[in-house]
């Protein structure tokens, strides 16, 4: 079993849909946790980290589940700019090494 | 703030040629990441630097892979002999604390 795994897609929705991705973990010691967003050909990009009470930043918002050890990530209102690879990230403490999921990619049609 | 530096930013040898890449992390940033990316995969962390220390190199192939981060600011990764396997992104990143990391444009490396 992968240590972090997540669904490839692609997933392709209409603009003004909403579209939510998970991302599942396998280390229960897990403590940190990201989402990124990777444009074609580009570095990734830290898009929110990922905090126990949830967080919300704009039409993104970002939850974790502990019990089932998966963090997920809801876009409202999506763009047709949101199109991109949407890569979780996972470290088990502060410092140490952080393991990508392999991305899921989302296609935004007008 | 000038993010992350790396050159050169395309590289194509043929196998058995060395390459090396240099990495110039954000100012201040203490710890510093090479990942290899193939094509459809997520970074996966060949080796992480904590100034000029290394944290985990674990899954750097030792034989062929060595990097070096002077001074506890620069870093070089090199690959010597190059397989065709070796063809990917690679990525240097840095982060203030451990945690969020901002990553360098990468150099995409194809081996002939």
């Amino acid at each position: 079993r992968k240590e972090v795994e997540q669904d490839p897609g692609p997933f392709n929705v209409p603009e003004g849909a909403t579209v939510a991705f998970n991302c599942t973990y396998s280390n229960s010691a897990s403590q940190s946790f990201f989402w990124y967003r990777q444009d074609c050909r580009k570095e990734p990009k830290l898009l929110m980290s990922v905090y126990s009470s949830g967080n919300e930043d704009g039409r993104f918002t970002a939850q974790l589940n502990r019990a089932s050890q998966y963090i997920s990530l809801l876009i409202r209102d999506s763009k047709l700019s949101d199109s991109a690879t949407y890569l979780c990230a996972v470290s088990s403490s502060s410092a140490s090494k952080i393991i990508f999921g392999s991305g899921t990619r989302l296609s935004i049609r007008p | 703030e000038a993010g992350v530096a790396q050159s050169p930013r395309y590289k194509i040898i043929e196998k058995r040629q060395s390459v090396a890449f240099w990495c110039n992390p954000i100012s201040g940033h203490a710890t510093l990441y090479w990942y290899q990316q193939i094509l459809g995969q997520g970074p996966k962390l060949l080796i992480q630097f904590q100034n000029n220390g290394v944290v985990d190199d674990s899954q750097l192939p030792k034989d062929r892979f060595s990097a070096e981060r002077l001074k506890g600011v620069d870093s070089t990764l090199k690959i010597q002999p190059a397989k065709l396997e070796d063809s990917a992104v690679y990525l240097c990143a840095s982060s203030p604390t451990g945690d969020e990391q901002y990553f360098g444009p990468g150099t995409r490396l194809t081996v002939t």
